[in-house]
Order: structure tokens, then sequence, then C-alpha cells
């Protein structure tokens, strides 16, 4: 099993529609989580922390079930600026390095 | 925008040359990192760093090396390329180990 497993997509979603990524991990022990952002051709980019009481950065929000190893990103009103890869990121335990997903793409439509 | 820079942002280079890519990092941060990425594909961790003199492999096997000599410079080597070393090198920094990692805008390495 994967350490982190994301749906690869494509979402191809039309302006202003609500559209949901999914992602599991595979260690109880991980104790830090993010979404990260990836345009094409570029490096990644910190969208937003995941906490274990959920968290929303405007039109994002972001939930972690420790039970269900399970995180998710919510965006709301999507906009043609959001076309971008969303990349699931999660440590293994502890202090150790961040191990990424390989990230579900995302289309937003006009 | 991080403070995280990488150089050459490309390089197309011969088969059996030595190379380097640099990074350096004005945050002061303790950790650093090099991930590889294929077009469209996940990133690899391949190396890491705690500080100044530590070196650590990562995931990926990978024949480069790495040094950690002062706390801003995390350079990769690769003594001799081959068409297989062929993808993008990004290099990392954060200030915890399990922390917000910061990238530079990568490397894109083609060996011929």
């Amino acid at each position: 099993r994967k350490e982190v497993e994301q749906d690869p997509g494509p979402f191809n979603v039309p302006e202003g529609a609500t559209v949901a990524f999914n992602c599991t991990y595979s260690n109880s022990a991980s104790q830090s989580f993010f979404w990260y952002r990836q345009d094409c051709r570029k490096e990644p980019k910190l969208l937003m922390s995941v906490y274990s009481s959920g968290n929303e950065d405007g039109r994002f929000t972001a939930q972690l079930n420790r039970a269900s190893q399970y995180i998710s990103l919510l965006i709301r009103d999507s906009k043609l600026s959001d076309s971008a890869t969303y990349l699931c990121v999660v440590n293994r335990m502890g202090n150790t390095p961040l191990v990424f997903g390989k990230g579900t793409r995302l289309s937003v439509i006009a | 925008e991080a403070d995280i820079y990488q150089t050459p942002r490309y390089l197309v280079i011969g088969t059996g040359k030595k190379i380097t890519l640099e990074c350096s990092q004005t945050m002061g941060h303790d950790k650093m990192y090099w991930y590889q990425q294929d077009p469209g594909m996940e990133l690899h961790l391949i190396h890491y760093s705690y500080g100044v003199n530590s070196t650590e492999k990562g995931d990926l096997s990978s024949e480069s090396t790495v040094s950690r000599i002062r706390t801003e410079h995390f350079p990769l080597t690769l003594e001799s390329a081959r068409p297989s070393h062929t993808s993008q090198y990004l290099c990392a920094s954060s200030e915890t180990l399990g922390g917000e990692a910061f990238f530079g805008q990568g490397t894109r390495l083609t060996v011929v």
C-alpha cells in the first residue's frame, strides 16, 4: 500500500463548482498534514496545513480524520486560476521528512 | 516568496559528464532536502540533511551524492551523468523535519 494515496483525476469542473479531493495515508503515527499546489512545470507551494479540528482559508476547507487516516480538501466557487495539481502531504511519524502523494489534477473550465 | 534558489534552471549535458546542481537558502533552515520528480509523477525524496555535516539517503535510491558544509548550501552531484538521470530535481528546506517545506524552482536535467 502506498504511503499517501490520492485519486489522480483529472477533475474537470466548470467555474463556480465545488470540488472535493480525498487522500488516505498509511502510517497512523503521522503527525503533519498539508495540501500543496503544483502548477504545470513549477515547484510545489503550500496551500494550507491541515489541523485535527479542520480549518478553512477563504474558499478552501481541509479536514482530517485520524481514525480513518483520511484527509480532504474542499474548494468552493472554483476559479480558472485554481487549475493545478493538488498534492496531499504527510510525514511518516514524529520528526521525519514529508511524503508527497502523486497529486490530483484539477482543470476548471470557463 | 521562498528564499531558496537553484541553479541552473535547465541543464542539457552529455553522458559521462560530472554535474553539480546548486541549492541555496537564506532562511536559516537546518533541514534541507532533494526530491526527484519525473513529468506527471510524484516527488521522491532522494537525500536530506538535518544540518551542517549531516546527510541522509531518502526513499528513492539515487546515484547522486550531496554535501552540507554550510547551513545555507546543499549541492547535489552526479559523478557520471546517464540518460536515466534525466528528470527534474527539486531542492527544499524547512525549519523542522516534518514542517512546511519551501521549494526552489527546480533544475530540469536532460542527459543526452
